[in-house]
């Protein structure tokens, strides 16, 4: 089975920078496209980035993604950090034997 | 402007079947590389895929969860219906509809709707 896993997990302080990884469990994470989701409580998920690296209008740019090969792994990475960025974050990937695969979430503490 | 929202029972007994409807505007579901999701979240937990269905009509479905779920279209009525049978407590969730735009697992969920929640309890 074709798993993404995230850290249960991260705080930060207002004005600084998170990372927050997504590592798949098998085959390359490079080989489908990465998509990563901010869920605020009792909101639907939003689209923060598509495609690895991609930025829906109205997404600041202060939110950007990556992937690492070497790693299998993806991140999302948020700069300047807000209170407002609070939120559990989700990665998307797809597997051809799995579908449509999301991560465990990340809960964002911004404290 | 691109919408969808979800509706349903909210309460629900086990062993019965929950039918779940996404009616959805701004796009067609006819349109090539369109599809429409279902995606679920117990309370407290994370996001859990279970169907989808495109614009050709073909249908995939979570492996955990295939034996029970049913996905159709109208697309004349722009609604996307998913029927779960069978149903026990640990189907207790919200249950959220999504635009997927793109072709092979290649389209990210770029609209959601705001979510139903499904309780399943005697």
């Amino acid at each position: 089975n074709f798993i993404l896993t995230q850290p249960h997990s991260v705080s930060e302080s207002p004005g600084k920078t998170v990372t927050i990884s997504c590592t798949g469990s098998s085959g390359s994470i490079a080989n489908n496209y990465v998509h990563w989701y901010q869920q605020r409580p009792g909101r639907a998920p939003i689209i923060v980035i598509y495609e690895n690296n991609e930025r829906p209008s109205g997404v600041p740019d202060r939110f950007s993604g990556s992937i690492d090969s070497s790693s299998n792994s993806a991140s999302l990475t948020i700069s300047g950090l807000k209170t407002e960025d609070e939120a559990d974050y989700y990665c998307q990937s797809y597997d051809s034997s799995m579908f449509w695969v999301f991560g465990g979430g990340t809960k964002l503490t911004v404290l | 402007q691109v919408t969808l929202r979800e509706s349903g029972p909210a309460l629900v007994k086990p062993t019965q079947t929950l039918t779940l409807t996404c009616t959805f505007s701004g796009f067609s579901l006819s349109s090539s590389g369109m599809s429409v999701s279902w995606v679920r979240q117990p309370p407290g937990k994370a996001l859990e895929w279970l169907a989808l269905i495109d614009w050709t009509d073909d249908k995939f479905y979570s492996t955990s969860l295939k034996t029970r779920l049913t996905i159709s279209k109208d697309t004349s009525e722009n609604h996307v219906v998913l029927t779960l049978t069978n149903l026990e407590p640990a189907d207790t969730a919200t249950y959220f509809c999504a635009r997927v735009w793109g072709v092979s697992g290649l389209g990210s969920f770029d609209y959601w709707g705001q979510g139903t929640r499904v309780s399943v309890s005697s």
